[in-house]
């Protein structure tokens, strides 16, 4: 069956401190993997996507996530947090025969002044 | 504009009125989902259109929900006989085939 997991309901970061928003996926065949944004009332906005290649993808703003086959994991990663990138983050996945999305509950990420 | 629009942006309603929600996709994209998120939490997968092919109507909650895409366009979701645990946050989204998808705002549906 197919799954995603994102293991923490809320990360806390001081300001220009590095994050980490963790995901982990089960996926038949190849795997497609997206990062998503909500901020408050507002729809979800596309961050970056691995479909192949280099297992570090980069993304908008500043944002970039790492591929790891071995652990079927996609962590969301920035080096310096910003107070504006405090949101709702949300991981999916596909496998390359499905259309359908499978999602993550998402994560609250709380970057602190 | 060039992203995904709905409207209305906030619905409220009587208990067991109807209520139609509108999805504008970007121009092009062959395939539209619509979403269902309840305050704060994850999203619900209601249904996929792709082109002319039937559509996925597997996440329908209840028969009282229906959706449909005309000139494979603009759709349409109705909600019929509303409940209060039907108040939650309607999100559209559509994509190129299987690539990408791309998000509306919104539709904030309360129901009295």
């Amino acid at each position: 069956a197919q799954s995603v997991a994102q293991p923490e309901d809320q990360v806390n970061v001081a300001e220009g401190n590095p994050l980490t928003v963790k995901c982990t996926y089960s996926v038949s065949g190849n795997p497609y993997l997206f990062w998503y944004v909500q901020y408050p009332n507002r729809g979800l906005q596309f961050l970056l996507k691995y479909i192949t290649g280099d297992n570090l993808v980069k993304g908008s703003y500043g944002f970039e996530a790492e591929f790891n086959k071995s652990q079927t994991s996609f962590h969301l990663k920035k080096p310096s947090a910003l107070v504006s990138d405090s949101a709702l983050y949300f991981c999916a996945v596909r496998g390359d025969s499905n259309y359908q999305l499978i999602w993550g509950a998402g994560t609250k990420l709380i970057i602190k002044p | 504009g060039a992203g995904v629009s709905q409207s209305p942006s906030n619905k409220v309603t009587e208990k067991g009125k109807d209520v139609e929600l509108r999805c504008d996709p970007i121009s092009g994209h062959t395939a539209l989902y619509w979403y269902r998120q309840s305050l704060g939490q994850g999203l619900e997968f209601l249904i996929y259109f792709q082109g002319n092919s039937a559509p996925d109507k597997s996440g329908l909650p209840s028969d009282r929900f229906s959706a449909e895409r005309t000139g494979g366009s603009v759709s349409t979701l109705t909600i019929q006989r509303t409940q209060q645990e039907d108040s939650a946050v309607y999100l559209c989204a559509s994509s190129s085939a299987w690539d990408t998808q791309y998000f509306g705002p919104g539709t904030r549906l309360t129901v009295l």
